[in-house]
């Protein structure tokens, strides 16, 4: 199986600076990657697909990228909404889905 | 207005089986897969499986396979999720979520099951 792996787990910064992160997958995915948002007690938004798309409603402070096997999330200019906790996510050759440790995003 | 809601957390004691619904509307119930995620307190999101809802047709992971049987009736444009012999493993968030270019563009609001003896 597909193994994600997120960096880091814990990212400190603060309204209006840029944060990246990281997602590695151990096997090739292709375009199959996608970013999540999750607030507590919230169900997941989709915030990116297949790896650059931007989806419904997004600010357009997000921006996905990379190629096998590293991908990035970027938020370019924080807000205070932004903090949460993001979770990557792959769909692979044998239609099996499987989801990174997440990355909380709090203010420093 | 689109959206996916789920039925009401449920207790259960271990090796029962535990039925989970997802009622959508405002959007053509057959023209998407409907998947089920779970998240465990502090822990990744693990997939379950999906139903092509126009055929029925299932896949589940297999570390669920044999244990979790995933359904739909379209005349009421819902998903079900049941899952069998549960530990306290299971104890989880579950989800439904609208798939979407290998991806899930729309979610359930959750529904907590706990599994206590």
């Amino acid at each position: 199986d597909i193994q994600m792996t997120q960096s880091p787990s814990t990212l400190s910064a603060s309204v209006g600076e840029r944060v990246t992160i990281t997602c590695r997958a151990s096997q090739s995915i292709y375009k199959w990657l996608a970013w999540f948002q999750q607030k507590p007690g919230k169900a997941p938004k989709l915030l990116i697909y297949e790896v650059s798309k931007l989806g419904a409603g997004v600010p357009s402070r997000f921006s996905g990228s990379g190629s096998g096997p590293e991908f990035t999330l970027t938020i370019s200019c924080l807000q205070p909404d932004d903090f949460a906790i993001y979770y990557c996510q792959s769909y692979d050759d044998n239609s099996l889905y499987t989801f990174g440790q997440g990355t909380r995003l709090q203010i420093k | 207005q689109v959206q996916l809601v789920q039925s009401g957390a449920e207790v259960k004691k271990p090796g029962a089986s535990v039925r989970v619904s997802c009622k959508a509307s405002g959007y053509t119930f057959t023209e998407n897969a409907m998947h089920w995620v779970r998240q465990a307190s502090g822990q990744r999101f693990e997939w379950l499986g999906w139903i092509f809802t126009d055929s029925g047709v299932t896949k589940y992971s297999q570390k669920f396979q044999g244990r979790v049987t995933i359904t739909r009736d379209t005349s009421a444009t819902t998903a079900y999720m049941e899952l069998h012999s549960l530990t306290s493993e299971d104890t989880a968030a579950y989800y439904c979520a609208r798939g979407f270019q290998g991806t899930f563009d729309l979610w359930g609001q959750g529904s907590l099951v706990t599994v206590s003896s």
